[in-house]
């Protein structure tokens, strides 16, 4: 299957910084990229829709102004956290697919986990 | 809205045959995914269901009803590394995929 490359795999950052995770389509051109918030025994949750070239769709509820999310190539998207804190704290995971027809499933990438202290 | 339900957790004993059953309401319908999640790790794909009927790959198969929204996921001849959280997925008409939240299984020697 394809491959969907995140890093870092696990950051701790101090409360009031930024982190930028990556997430990278070794194999194939990733079209659409999305992240995902994933709180322990949770399910995952949408935060947005990154399509290359153009502006994220965030999901309601999620701030863009905090989540900064760039996807300037078909191969990788960055989600930036702004001035991140304690309750940011959270797994976040990327998929990438290269088309929204057929049965073209996401690839996720390993994704990241997040500590604020 | 749109809804998926699977049951939370499920227990089973190693080298039997669990099922576990995804139902869903969504808005369209363009396919229905399972992953499988082992803690603390990303989810992997295991089978995409478009038509009805079941799908084999291996150990597991994956069956869908579109009628009655409704698909299952068989684990055979269970494994302790089976012990994971699978997820349902479907995507709607807009092509976004609609999340469950999982089901626990639970792998007993």
């Amino acid at each position: 299957g394809a491959v969907v490359s995140q890093h870092p795999s696990w950051v701790i950052c101090k409360s009031g910084t930024s982190v930028k995770i990556e997430c990278r389509s070794l194999d194939f051109q990733a079209t659409t990229m999305f992240w995902y918030r994933q709180f322990p025994k949770q399910s995952l949750m949408l935060m947005a829709t990154s399509n290359e070239g153009s502006k994220a769709t965030y999901e309601q509820g999620v701030e863009k102004d905090k989540f900064l999310i760039n996807h300037a190539s078909l191969t990788l998207s960055t989600l930036t956290v702004t001035s991140a804190h304690p309750e940011d704290s959270s797994f976040y995971i990327c998929s990438a697919s290269w088309g929204i027809a057929g049965n073209t499933e996401a690839f996720f990438g390993q994704g990241t986990r997040l500590t604020v202290v | 809205g749109q809804n998926i339900d699977q049951p939370t957790e499920m227990t089973a004993t190693e080298g039997a045959i669990v099922q576990i059953n995804c139902t869903y309401q969504t808005s369209g319908f363009n396919g229905l995914f399972w992953y499988q999640q082992h803690a603390g790790e990303a989810p992997t794909f295991l089978s995409y269901n478009v038509l009805d009927g079941l799908e084999e790959k291996g150990r597991f198969s994956s069956f869908l009803s579109r009628s009655k929204g409704y698909s299952y996921l068989l684990l055979k001849e269970l494994q302790m590394k089976d012990s994971a959280s699978y997820l349902c997925a479907v995507r709607d008409s807009n092509y976004q995929l609609i999340w469950g939240a999982g089901t626990k299984l639970i792998i007993k020697p």
